[in-house]
């Protein structure tokens, strides 16, 4: 398999454009996370999918953050508009089946905001 | 609330040395998991193990190995005879059984391991 894909691998924006960011699942996976990673706060779950249905989007930081699963083997995160804290590494990971089973991460995306 | 802490940020050593990544976790639930992860200098993240609460047999994985004591609420992480190839910052997690919480890890600050040849 080729593992999680994600889309684009760096992304420099100025503040105030919109900001799409894409992800492929490893397929067969139910479960879809985005996570977003700075130097101040770590790693943090966003939201999460199951069944291409948003389970739990406590994470997600403004209304300027949205995110849809249209289908099994897509996923997008859009920020609109974009600031400059933003700035960040936005990974994509998928699990399979039961919860708790491991993370499959995408090798992320580096979004600068200007 | 769950927290998982990691106090050591940075971690220098020589090839072939050993040496030991603490993690802290604290949660209210009975049943949970724990993982920890690899990032490498690529930025991917790479799982390396998952425990869950139940489970506190050691384990030994060629040069890695995890220490889990819930007396302490700890899950140590020790590589043995340390490689160049080793250099990256590990993650400690932590991930509640409660059916709504499935895959939403809290994860630690991360350590950095810099192994020099």
């Amino acid at each position: 398999d080729a593992g999680v894909i994600q889309s684009p691998r760096h992304e420099v924006t100025e503040m105030g454009q919109e900001v799409t960011l894409r992800c492929k699942p490893i397929s067969g996976h139910d479960y879809l996370f985005w996570y977003r990673q700075t130097m101040m706060r770590g790693l943090e779950l966003l939201i999460y999918f199951n069944n291409n249905v948003p389970i739990d989007d406590s994470g997600m930081p403004e209304d300027r953050f949205s995110a849809k699963m249209p289908n099994a083997s897509f996923s997008t995160l859009k920020i609109q508009p974009s600031e400059p804290r933003d700035s960040a590494v936005y990974f994509c990971a998928s699990s399979q089946g039961l919860i708790n089973e491991k993370l499959f991460f995408g090798s992320g995306t580096q979004l600068s905001v200007l | 609330a769950q927290k998982v802490t990691q106090a050591q940020t940075e971690i220098s050593v020589v090839e072939k040395e050993d040496v030991t990544l603490d993690c802290v976790y604290e949660t209210r639930d009975t049943t949970y998991y724990l993982f920890w992860y690899k990032q490498p200098p690529s930025g991917e993240l790479v799982f390396l193990i998952r425990r869950n609460s139940f489970d506190e047999q050691n384990e030994i994985s060629g040069r890695y190995s995890w220490n889990f004591q819930k007396s302490t609420s700890s899950f140590n992480f020790t590589i043995t005879a340390s490689q160049v190839v080793d250099s990256a910052v590990y993650f400690c997690a932590l991930s509640e059984h409660a059916r709504n919480q499935g895959g939403k890890l809290i994860f630690g600050q991360g350590t950095e391991l810099s192994v020099k040849p």
